[in-house]
């Protein structure tokens, strides 16, 4: 069965320093992949999907992810981190049907 | 200005209550979905519809029911028999299935039975 695994509920950092997500997921053919971010009391937000080519992709606000198919991951990533990305951070798998499966999501607190 | 909107933001029920929750899109999206989320869960899929007048249950369907009457409007239900109806509630479409193609959610409706 299709899984999802973020495997961080909680992560700190300092604004300025450089951000990783993880996400880990089963899946037996390729998926797609996708983060989006969800501040308090509002809807999810996409930030960058992966559905084939080139495995390092480019989102909004400037994260980036890598797709590997060995470690089956596709971890968020982000140089310098903002006081504005404190927020919650969910990976999600689709399939080309109608069913996503999503992370139970990683909270970010920025420290300034 | 293309989008899906939820509403009302805040519900308040009395317990032993039907509730219904409004999601309407104007994407022209096929597919629509109502996710339920909790604190430390994630999202967990409660309908969904693949086209008008169709739609499947997901893994948490117990305690709710859906109507898929027009393309634009997915409204949820949320009826006595949920025990634990108290929730942040999402509605997201996708264009539709077989492409590549990421789903789109609205604010979300805050739901307090008590």
């Amino acid at each position: 069965a299709q899984s999802v695994t973020q495997p961080d509920i909680h992560i700190t950092v300092s604004e300025g320093a450089s951000l990783e997500l993880r996400c880990n997921y089963s899946y037996g053919a390729t998926p797609y992949l996708f983060w989006y971010v969800q501040s308090p009391g509002q809807g999810l937000q996409l930030l960058l999907k992966y559905f084939s080519g080139d495995t390092l992709v480019q989102g909004i606000k400037g994260f980036e992810a890598e797709f590997k198919r060995s470690q089956s991951s596709f971890n968020l990533r982000k140089p310098s981190v903002h006081w504005s990305d404190a927020a919650e951070y969910f990976c999600a798998v689709g399939s080309g049907t109608y069913k996503y499966i999503f992370g139970t999501g990683t909270r970010l607190k920025v420290l300034a | 200005d293309g989008g899906i909107t939820q509403s009302p933001k805040y519900l308040f029920r009395k317990e032993g209550q039907n509730v219904t929750l409004s999601c309407e899109q104007n994407l022209n999206h096929d597919a629509m979905y109502w996710y339920r989320q909790d604190p430390g869960q994630g999202l967990r899929l409660i309908y969904y519809s693949q086209i008008v007048n169709d739609f499947q249950k997901g893994d948490i369907a117990e305690g709710y029911s859906v109507s898929r009457e027009k393309k634009e409007s997915f409204p949820l239900t949320v009826t006595s028999a949920q025990k634990n109806p108290t929730a942040f509630y999402l509605c997201a479409t996708l264009r539709s299935a077989g492409g590549p193609y990421e789903q789109y959610f609205g604010p979300g409706t805050r739901l307090t039975v008590t």
